[in-house]
């Protein structure tokens, strides 16, 4: 089955810092991959997704980069402000019958005002 | 509008007793999941129902049992409740299985003394 491995687990950035978190996936089949916000005492919450045919997507601050040859994708958050302070979550999947989704341990950031 | 919604949020209760949650979703999904997030934040897959069939039954010790009435509920019911079973358990929707964003509850936090 599919093992992802999400790294660092907890990271603290300066406001306005940039914060990025990696992800490694291992099954080459997997062409889905979304991160999640999870605030607290909330559930987790999409905030960006890229699929196996583009390299790169953005949306305003955050932007997620793949890898397909080396199974790596990564988050990055720029202009990092006081309310990106979440657990953030990467998750790999692929399309075609009954799949889960499986999410990496999840990486605690704290962004210091 | 609540998208979805699970109740009750917080459960307390005793080693041995037998408790449900309960969760809707008003988006038209067709896909439903549980999830369980343990106090560590690792958010692992219990189950997957999709049109009402169980399409997704990971590891899961027989004390727990999902049941989907309908496409737009999915409960889940627990047997002789242990320690090891608090958590925080979140209840999701999606378009369909696979590669489609998931929609998670608030989830209800269980806490077995």
């Amino acid at each position: 089955g599919e093992n992802v491995e999400q790294h660092p687990s907890t990271l603290s950035v300066q406001e306005g810092d940039s914060a990025v978190i990696k992800c490694t996936y291992s099954d080459s089949a997997s062409n889905y991959f979304p991160w999640y916000k999870q605030e607290l005492g909330k559930g987790p919450q999409l905030i960006i997704d890229i699929r196996s045919n583009v390299g790169e997507k953005k949306d305003q601050r955050i932007a997620v980069t793949l890898n397909k040859t080396a199974k790596h994708f990564s988050l990055h958050i720029t202009e990092t402000q006081p309310e990106d302070s979440a657990v953030y979550f990467c998750a790999a999947t692929f399309s075609g019958g009954y799949q889960k989704v499986t999410f990496g341990i999840g990486t605690k950031l704290q962004v210091i005002p | 509008d609540t998208a979805v919604s699970q109740t009750p949020k917080y459960l307390v209760t005793q080693m041995g007793n037998d408790k449900s949650i309960k969760c809707e979703q008003n988006l038209g999904h067709d896909t439903m999941y549980w999830y369980k997030q343990d106090s560590k934040k690792f958010l692992k897959i219990m189950f997957s129902y999709n049109n009402k069939e169980l399409i997704i039954n990971e590891t899961v010790p027989n004390r727990f049992s999902p049941k989907s009435p309908d496409k737009a509920h999915l409960n889940l019911h627990i047997n002789s409740l242990e320690l090891g079973d608090s958590a925080v358990y979140f209840c999701a929707s999606s378009q369909a299985n696979g590669d489609y964003e998931q929609y998670f509850g608030p989830g209800t936090r269980l806490t077995v003394t």
